[in-house]
């Protein structure tokens, strides 16, 4: 079946610092892959996605690139504010599923300290 | 604009005693709607989810059930709690249309059952 690993957390970094957080997975065929965040005290909100091999999302200072290859679609910030502070859910769903298809990852807590 | 409520935000209950969880949804006409549990340490794995009122579907045989008393209703409960309920619940919406892959998440319900 489908999964997600993510690495594992908590993360904590000085504001300004370059993160990275990993996730890999495991699908048949070309899954769509997306990054949720989740700030203190609201819920989840997509933050990017990518829907085919080498494609790149972005948002808010945010990448990762879908690479086919390692099955991977790590998360990076070339530098972290505070406000960045939150959980990180890398997902996955499959070719032409739908949303209750998605497969989450356990999340990866990020603290920012200024 | 759409919202999503979902309430309370925490809850400690006793085992044996029943649960009752409360989702709302504003703003939108016939959402899918998704109840969601994080275990410790664990991703997201979807409970139920329904496509419209009274309809509903189980992804995982468990001591919960879930109604849709309303469109924009959707109550998670329990006769009788575990300890192995205790988790994050989160309710979710998305619209109306099997490919679309963006969810909606409300801000969480953290249950401890002791």
């Amino acid at each position: 079946g489908n999964s997600v690993t993510q690495m594992e957390g908590p993360v904590t970094l000085s504001e300004e610092a370059f993160l990275t957080i990993n996730c890999t997975y495991t699908a048949t065929g070309y899954p769509s892959l997306f990054w949720y965040v989740q700030y203190p005290g609201e819920g989840l909100q997509l933050l990017l996605k990518a829907t085919k091999a080498d494609d790149k999302g972005s948002n808010k200072g945010f990448e990762a690139t879908y690479r086919k290859e390692t099955t991977s679609f790590h998360l990076e910030k070339g530098s972290v504010q505070v406000s960045d502070s939150a959980v990180y859910f890398c997902a996955l769903r499959p070719p032409r599923g739908s949303a209750r298809q998605l497969t989450f990852g356990s999340g990866t807590q990020l603290t920012v300290l200024p | 604009s759409q919202t999503i409520h979902q309430w309370p935000a925490t809850l400690v209950q006793p085992v044996g005693s029943p649960l009752s969880l409360e989702c709302t949804v504003e703003g939108t006409s016939n959402p899918n709607l998704y109840w969601y549990r994080q275990a410790a340490g664990r991703g997201l794995q979807l409970l139920f989810y329904s496509v419209g009122i009274g309809q509903i579907s189980s992804e995982v045989p468990q001591n919960l059930s879930a109604s849709r008393p309303q469109d924009r209703q959707f109550i998670l409960s329990s006769k009788k709690l575990l300890l192995s309920d205790s988790g994050f619940y989160l309710c979710a919406w998305s619209t109306a249309s099997s490919t679309n892959e963006k969810l909606f998440f409300g801000s969480g319900t953290q249950l401890s059952v002791l």
